[in-house]
């Protein structure tokens, strides 16, 4: 079946690091994967939809010069959380469908819990 | 924007009963209609999905009913087991690159 894979798995690192995650599709090609944050008990709250070979679309709220995307092949995808302070501490997870086109479900990576110190 | 409505928010059963979670959706596009399982500190899983064109589905003890006209749909487990312990989300999207709109999520506890 489809896989999505994500790493690291886990960040702890200081406030006013940079913090780079990755989103890979092993075995499809995704034009398009969603970014998502995830507080503890709570929801899955969309951050972005990254576009391959184009610029990402934000949610409302979402500061896009914090969570950088870069979305350079069909496969990958990045978010970039600069200068992460505390309140960035979070489990953040990405999904891809397999096709573009349809009603396919979609696939998330293990997600990745940063911790801001 | 599709709104996504989950209920309840915690559900405990007695192993062996059956459980029922309720969603609700404000956007008449949506068209499919999927539904996750999540594990403490795991990705969540797709159990089971619904198009627009079925009104209701079942795999094995787990079935989802959609009621377009009412713009709601459910998720049903029978024979509840402890393992079926976990938060669950439902979600909605319409065709293409859309994302997935989720619910707030249901806390369930099987009681052994």
């Amino acid at each position: 079946g489809a896989v999505v894979s994500q790493h690291p798995s886990r960040v702890i690192c200081k406030s006013g690091t940079s913090v780079k995650i990755e989103c890979r599709s092993l075995d499809f090609q995704a034009t398009t994967m969603f970014w998502y944050r995830q507080f503890p008990k709570q929801s899955l709250m969309l951050m972005a939809t990254s576009n391959e070979g184009s610029k990402a679309t934000y949610e409302q709220g979402v500061e896009k010069d914090k969570f950088l995307i870069n979305h350079a092949s069909l496969t990958l995808s990045t978010l970039t959380v600069t200068s992460a302070h505390p309140e960035d501490s979070s489990f953040y997870i990405c999904s891809a469908r397999v096709q573009e086109s349809g009603n396919q479900p979609q696939h998330f990576g293990d997600g990745t819990r940063l911790s801001i110190l | 924007g599709e709104n996504v409505e989950q209920h309840p928010s915690t559900l405990s059963v007695q192993e062996g009963d059956s459980a029922v979670i309720k969603c609700t959706y404000s956007d008449s596009a949506s068209n499919y209609f999927p539904w996750y399982k999540q594990e403490l500190g795991k990705r969540p899983q797709l159990i089971i999905d619904i198009r627009s064109n079925v009104g209701e589905k079942k795999d094995q003890r787990i079935a989802v009913t959609l009621n377009k006209t009412a713009k709601h749909f459910s998720l049903h487990i029978t024979e509840t087991q402890p393992e079926d312990s976990a938060v669950y989300f439902c979600a909605a999207t319409y065709s293409g690159n859309t994302p997935l709109v989720f619910g707030k999520g249901t806390r369930l506890s099987v009681i052994a």
